[in-house]
């Protein structure tokens, strides 16, 4: 158990929706990331929080957004989906800011997102 | 353009004998990998990493080679026991601009028959 929490485990939804996905990090960490992993793809990252606010972004859509609330726990919404959307998102927690050579990320076990 | 690349998705290996997982990046911005390993179900955890400045880690049967000069490393296990049987990302990160973010690759099936 990584300690990273992830919530709802699967989600079914259909094109045009949105969804929220959530992610409690390990106690006393102070970042999250998300990271989309599609089909025979690499896990892509997608934005960092640390302690509230934004830290970097990576190949994140504009149709998706996150945050990070004052608990630390973070949601991502993914609205106007599409079938490409369909895919695994992790959430990973670390305890600095990022940038730290050998500073490692724990995950989630996971959302799997299901476009329909 | 995937600058992790693992070109193999897939690898089995008979218990006992040694795995080999090859990974290759093109960004000479990066300074340290890591490997991870994921199970089904389960987050990647991370497994065994190598900074720039070295060309061999070793964590008990788990050892990572760094080529530098090919932009190429390799994950070895000896000897492999049915329970390395997950999926392995290899993934890399740098200190400036896009680098400073683990960069992961798209991972290799490693099975292991008993």
């Amino acid at each position: 158990d990584s300690g990273v929490t992830q919530t709802p485990k699967h989600l079914i939804t259909a094109t045009g929706q949105r969804v929220t996905l959530r992610c409690s990090p390990r106690s006393g960490d102070l970042s999250v990331y998300w990271y989309q992993q599609s089909l025979d793809q690499g896990l892509q990252f997608l934005i960092q929080y640390y302690n509230g606010e934004e830290r970097a972004k990576g190949n994140i859509l504009e149709r998706f957004s996150a945050q990070q609330f004052p608990d630390l726990h973070s949601e991502l919404n993914l609205s106007s989906l599409e079938l490409g959307d369909s895919a695994l998102y992790f959430c990973a927690s670390s305890v600095s800011q990022g940038g730290l050579l050998d500073e490692k990320l724990f995950f989630g076990s996971g959302t799997q997102l299901s476009v329909l | 353009d995937q600058q992790v690349k693992q070109n193999s998705p897939s690898l089995s290996v008979q218990e006992g004998r040694i795995s080999i997982l090859n990974c290759d990046y093109t960004n000479s911005m990066f300074d340290y990998f890591l490997w991870y390993k994921k199970y089904p179900a389960e987050g990647p955890t991370f497994l065994i990493s190598i900074s720039s400045i070295k060309d061999k880690n070793e964590d008990g049967r788990f050892t990572v080679f760094l080529n530098k000069s090919a932009k190429h490393l390799s994950l070895h296990i000896v000897p492999s026991q049915p329970g390395d049987s997950a999926v392995y990302f290899c993934a890399a990160r740098g200190t400036s601009g896009s680098a400073r973010q683990l960069t992961f690759g798209s991972g290799t099936q490693l099975t292991v028959l008993p």
